[in-house]
């Protein structure tokens, strides 16, 4: 059983296209996460939603808009696409974290973004 | 501001070397510390956490980790590397409050005959 699962696993697109990644978990979990991994394996976070939530949203274009239809899904969907969105995208997965009981994150298989 | 550096980017060692990762957060307070592998074409696997409690922490497929408070550090250790080790890893740290992970840039491990 797959716990985080992500689609499509490759993504190959033109500049200025719009495209979808889907992310859905089934651990029950509350919050649920974005990634964007560069060229350079640097892993930095986008967002955090929990129960469907916007908690986190760092520095990020607004072309890239988070979507949580409900708990178990997060997708990521991004406008109008530019060469430097290539990159590999994780979805991640916790418990609602409790201060002084963190939970770990469940990270998905990843989506291969390539924007030419 | 929080930050986690892995000194080394590239490592290599022979099948049945011992392994050391080295890892150094820059915190206000200690924080929870972890660690992941990423196999090619995977997605990241934990290996390991540190909460609080005994400093040195036991994870899967051999791994352990010791917790430095005085040298912010939390190095991963194997005392002896298998070829199936190669990969990418990461070490992370997470304030105690809240649930934002902040990763390092990772070391890559390469195991030779």
């Amino acid at each position: 059983d797959t716990a985080v699962s992500q689609t499509p696993k490759y993504l190959v697109t033109q500049m200025g296209n719009d495209k979808s990644i889907k992310c859905e978990q089934n651990l029950g979990h509350d919050t649920m996460y974005w990634y964007k991994q560069d060229s350079k394996k640097f892993l930095k976070i986008m967002f955090s939603y929990n129960n469907k939530e916007l908690i986190i949203n760092e520095t990020v274009p607004n072309r890239f808009s988070p979507k949580s239809p409900d708990k178990a899904h997060l997708n990521l969907h991004i406008n109008s696409l530019e060469l430097g969105d290539s990159a590999v995208y994780f979805c991640a997965s916790s418990q609602a974290s409790v201060i002084g009981d963190y939970n770990e994150q469940f990270f998905g298989p990843g989506t291969r973004l390539t924007v030419l | 501001a929080q930050s986690v550096t892995q000194p080394d980017i590239h490592i290599t060692v022979s099948e049945g070397a011992s392994l050391e990762l080295r890892c150094n957060y820059s915190y206000g307070a200690t924080p929870y510390l972890f660690w992941y592998v990423q196999s090619p074409g995977q997605g990241l696997q934990l290996l390991l956490k540190y909460f609080s409690g005994d400093t040195l922490v036991q994870g899967i497929k051999g791994f352990e980790a010791e917790f430095k408070r005085s040298q912010s550090s939390f190095n991963l250790r194997k005392p002896s590397v298998h070829w199936s080790d190669a990969a990418e890893y990461f070490c992370a740290v997470a304030p105690v409050t809240g649930n934002q992970f902040y990763f390092g840039t990772g070391t890559s491990l390469t195991v030779i005959p």
